[in-house]
């Protein structure tokens, strides 16, 4: 399976700034897709990464507060915006190599907001 | 919002016992997906069960799959300390990003 490679793996972010994680695939992938797991919780999806177009957002995510770029089949970055305490939690990339196929997932990243 | 839930939310056994648990999910899926998660990191694949499969296995891992009920076991045979981990299983409904169900906190007493 593709390996996956994620970071910052956690970052300590000062309120209002931004922060910009970066997912690596090693080979090249259909689809690609971000995460965001709050304490304790399980996993929602924020956005399916689009090649060389726009992200789709899911419901509650907005793309000024989670601007996403995917340039290549194998490169993805995630943006957290204008960053409040609410934001702090872990952010996952995940791809998927072919239809039906597991979806692989990254190491993640966890955020903390002062 | 979550696909589904999962029961139990925290299951505590010995090592050496069989471990089960439950996955229901609300519309029809693609596959479904078993992960399992240490301490907050990164999510690691176990087992994916398609639509038109009614179980699978991998080393101790048996998954069954009940469409008719909309319903998902993961049973982790003859445990060890190492499998104390939270497991969660994702649906596929055909647009290929998952959703996940609430996940279960398995302890695993040595």
């Amino acid at each position: 399976s593709a390996v996956i490679s994620q970071k910052p793996s956690r970052d300590i972010c000062q309120r209002g700034t931004s922060l910009t994680i970066q997912c690596q695939v090693d080979s090249q992938v259909t689809m690609m897709f971000w995460y965001r797991q709050q304490p304790g919780q399980s996993l929602t999806l924020i956005a399916t990464a689009n090649q060389g177009s726009e992200a789709t957002y899911e419901s509650g995510f907005v793309i000024d507060k989670f601007p996403i770029s995917r340039p290549n089949l194998t490169f993805s970055t995630l943006t957290v915006s204008n960053m409040s305490p609410e934001d702090s939690s872990i952010y996952l990339c995940s791809v998927e190599e072919a239809p039906g196929q597991p979806q692989h997932f990254g190491d993640g990243t966890r955020l903390s907001i002062l | 919002s979550q696909q589904g839930e999962e029961d139990p939310q925290a299951l505590s056994i010995q090592e050496g016992e069989n471990a089960t648990m439950n996955c229901s999910y609300k519309t029809s899926i693609n596959n479904l997906q078993w992960y399992r998660q240490n301490s907050g990191r990164g999510l690691v694949h176990l087992i994916l069960i398609r639509s038109n499969e009614r179980e699978k296995h991998s080393g101790r891992l048996r998954v069954t799959l009940d469409t008719s009920k909309k319903s998902s076991s993961l049973l982790i045979t003859a445990s060890r300390a190492a499998d104390t981990a939270s497991y969660f299983c994702a649906t596929d409904t055909g647009r290929r990003a998952l959703t996940f169900g609430s996940g279960t906190r398995l302890q695993v007493q040595p």
